[in-house]
């Protein structure tokens, strides 16, 4: 069964504090990993598609990064418009179906 | 319009009530999603379409009753629901084909209260 885990589940940081968010998965044959960012009563807006370990994709503040296992999405020196729930879904090859992590909130102070 | 456009936003609503979400897509794209979002838990799939045809169900009981008329529009029917259907549903798309990746666009969603 695939497993997909987010860490960690809340991260506060202050504006300009850089730092990283995991995401763990097990899927069988991955066909790619996608990161979407989510505010608060709205739905996903998709950020990074990633195909193959090794890939980085950057936008803005943000870049992700994809490993056999995991991928990471480091956020440089943030600003309080940062601040949501980022969502990683792998996407399984057989079906194209999309698995999603229950995310990171993210939450920068000024 | 521009996007996935949802509604209602907002839907309040009893156990005995009949009430239908609508979803429609502007980009021109094959393939629409429901999805279930509780409070603290991942997002749900729930039902898929593939060019109007239903390739998905994911064991969602049959108080959730979904529709595809054409490629740009999807509804989902809800009657006689539970307090715990409570959640944000989320309606999606994407465009399917051959070897081309899949990312798939949202919309803002309906807060559905069940009371």
């Amino acid at each position: 069964e695939d497993q997909v885990t987010q860490s960690p589940e809340a991260l506060r940081l202050q504006e300009g504090e850089s730092s990283s968010l995991n995401c763990s998965y097990t899927v069988s044959g991955l066909r790619g990993l996608f990161w979407y960012r989510q505010d608060p009563g709205k739905g996903p807006e998709f950020l990074f598609t990633l195909y193959s370990a090794g890939e980085e994709k950057e936008k803005e503040r943000l870049k992700a990064t994809l490993t056999k296992k995991e991928s990471f999405l480091h956020i440089t020196a943030p600003k309080p418009e940062d601040s949501a729930t980022y969502l990683c879904a792998p996407l399984r090859s057989n079906d194209y179906k999309l698995s999603f992590g229950a995310g990171t909130t993210v939450t920068v102070r000024a | 319009e521009t996007g996935v456009t949802q509604t209602p936003r907002h839907l309040v609503m009893g156990m005995t009530n009949k009430k239908s979400l609508k979803c429609e897509q502007h980009l021109g794209h094959n393939a629409m999603y429901w999805y279930k979002q509780s409070a603290k838990k991942p997002l749900e799939l729930m039902f898929v379409y593939n060019f109007k045809e239903q390739t998905e169900n994911n064991s969602v009981p049959s108080r959730f009753s979904p529709e595809c008329p054409n490629s740009s529009h999807l509804f989902l029917h809800l009657h006689t629901l539970q307090p715990e259907d409570s959640a944000l549903y989320l309606c999606a798309s994407s465009q399917l084909a051959g070897l081309s990746y899949n990312e798939q666009f949202f919309g803002p969603g309906t807060r559905l209260t069940v009371l």
